[in-house]
């Protein structure tokens, strides 16, 4: 079955770097997916993993291990506009994008 | 560029009636996809348009709901008559297959339905 699993809530304090993570049980990989989400907001792309290791970009890195089932969303020099969802997400096949519960990130100064 | 956009952005309906929410993907993204997210709930496929026909609609819950995409562009979703548990935010979402393609889906800022 499809299962994507990662954890409800974290807290992070400004500046810092904070690491979520992801795995995942699914048929048919063909990519990963990390979407940033303000409240009330539109998910937004923040990165796409296909190939094991890290991706990275900016403050931003992205890493994968097919192997594994594992994934991790890096936020260096964390800011308050942080603070927001972040959702993991796996293809499957060539059109089925699977998401997870999210990860409520909070920044505090 | 226009974005995907979803209307209404917020409906109160009573249990029983009726509710229809509009998505129009960004011009030219065949795929439509329709996503629900229930209040602590992972976001849950509903279904996934190829143009005008359904590709996939396997993650409609009931016969309640009812999708269409007349001529391939905008979508509607009718949820007829509304349950408690139809509550929820209801997203839509378009991707271009064509070059230059990112894979990325990109979202509407999501229909919030309220049954009372």
């Amino acid at each position: 079955g499809q299962n994507i699993d990662q954890p409800t809530e974290m807290t992070a304090t400004e500046g810092a770097i904070v690491q979520i993570n992801c795995t995942y049980q699914t048929s048919g990989f063909n990519g990963l997916f990390w979407y940033q989400q303000h409240a009330g907001e539109a998910p937004t792309f923040l990165s796409y993993n296909v190939l094991d290791g890290l991706e990275e970009k900016g403050r931003f890195s992205s890493f994968l291990s097919r192997s594994k089932g594992y994934s991790y969303l890096l936020l260096k020099e964390l800011q308050m506009k942080d603070s927001a969802s972040y959702l993991c997400a796996v293809i499957e096949g060539t059109y089925k994008y699977i998401f997870g519960t999210g990860t409520r990130l909070k920044v505090l100064a | 560029e226009a974005g995907v956009t979803q209307f209404p952005s917020h409906s109160v309906i009573e249990k029983g009636q009726t509710v229809t929410l509009r998505c129009d993907p960004i011009s030219g993204h065949d795929n439509l996809y329709w996503y629900r997210r229930v209040m602590g709930k992972e976001i849950k496929f509903l279904l996934h348009f190829v143009k005008e026909s359904k590709q996939d609609e396997s993650g409609m819950p009931n016969n309640r709901f009812l999708a269409e995409r007349t001529g391939g562009t905008y979508s509607t979703l009718k949820v007829q008559p509304a349950e408690l548990e139809d509550s929820g935010v209801y997203f839509c979402a378009s991707i271009q297959r064509e070059p230059p393609n990112t894979g990325e889906l990109f979202f509407g800022e999501g229909s919030r339905l309220t049954v009372l």
